[in-house]
């Protein structure tokens, strides 16, 4: 059975402050996924990580994969106080999808 | 549609009663899923489509459960004789293909009393 794990499960963090979330995956997977929920809203996608290396950006936000590691990690630069949410990693296989716990950011002034 | 649309956003129902929710997908997506998310969890897989075809639903808590997407575009998730176990947030999501990324619906929260 595929195992989703991320940490830490709550970060707190000032504005300016960099932070690494990560993501532990127990079997090998087709791709990668990392998600953001907004708290009572749905989930939005942020990136889709294919292979080993691969590496995507946008704006203070970076996700990596490391497939030999089953560890994919999202990097936080000089935070914001929107980027404040909760953010979930997702491994899908032959069209199923696991998800972690999520991590819950806060970023505080 | 420009996007996923579940209905009803609220049920509450009492304990032995069936309940039926809705999703509409958006409308030139081929794949669509059904979740289960717990309060403070991530969401857990219970099945999904392939345009009408249904080839995973290894996810569905038990046969209390059962999904439908005749037409391969809007689907339902009936629930019978409901416990109060399955009270949750159900969530929609929809894809244009198998594993590409999903766009999900605001959800229809279900408590069962």
């Amino acid at each position: 059975e595929l195992k989703v794990e991320q940490n830490p499960l709550f970060l707190s963090m000032q504005e300016g402050k960099n932070y690494t979330i990560y993501c532990n995956y127990s079997t090998t997977s087709d791709r990668l996924y990392w998600y953001r929920q907004d708290p009572g809203k749905s989930l939005e996608s942020l990136f889709v990580l294919l292979s080993n290396g691969a590496v995507k950006q946008e704006g203070r936000l970076m996700a990596s994969l490391d497939t030999k590691a089953r560890l994919s990690t999202l990097h936080i630069t000089a935070a914001v106080h929107d980027l404040s949410a909760t953010y979930f990693c997702a491994v899908t296989n032959a069209g199923k999808s696991t998800f972690g716990d999520g991590t819950t950011l806060t970023v505080k002034p | 549609g420009a996007g996923v649309s579940q209905s009803p956003r609220y049920k509450v129902t009492k304990r032995g009663q069936d309940v039926t929710l809705r999703c509409d997908p958006i409308s030139s997506h081929a794949t669509l899923y059904w979740y289960q998310q717990a309060l403070g969890q991530g969401p857990e897989f219970l099945t999904y489509f392939n345009y009408e075809a249904q080839p995973d639903k290894s996810g569905l808590p038990s046969d209390r459960f059962s999904a439908e997407r005749p037409e391969g575009s809007i689907s339902t998730l009936t629930i019978q004789r409901t416990e109060q176990r399955d009270s949750a947030m159900y969530r929609c999501a929809s894809s244009p293909g198998l594993n590409q990324p999903q766009h999900f619906g605001d959800g229809t929260r279900l408590s069962i009393l």
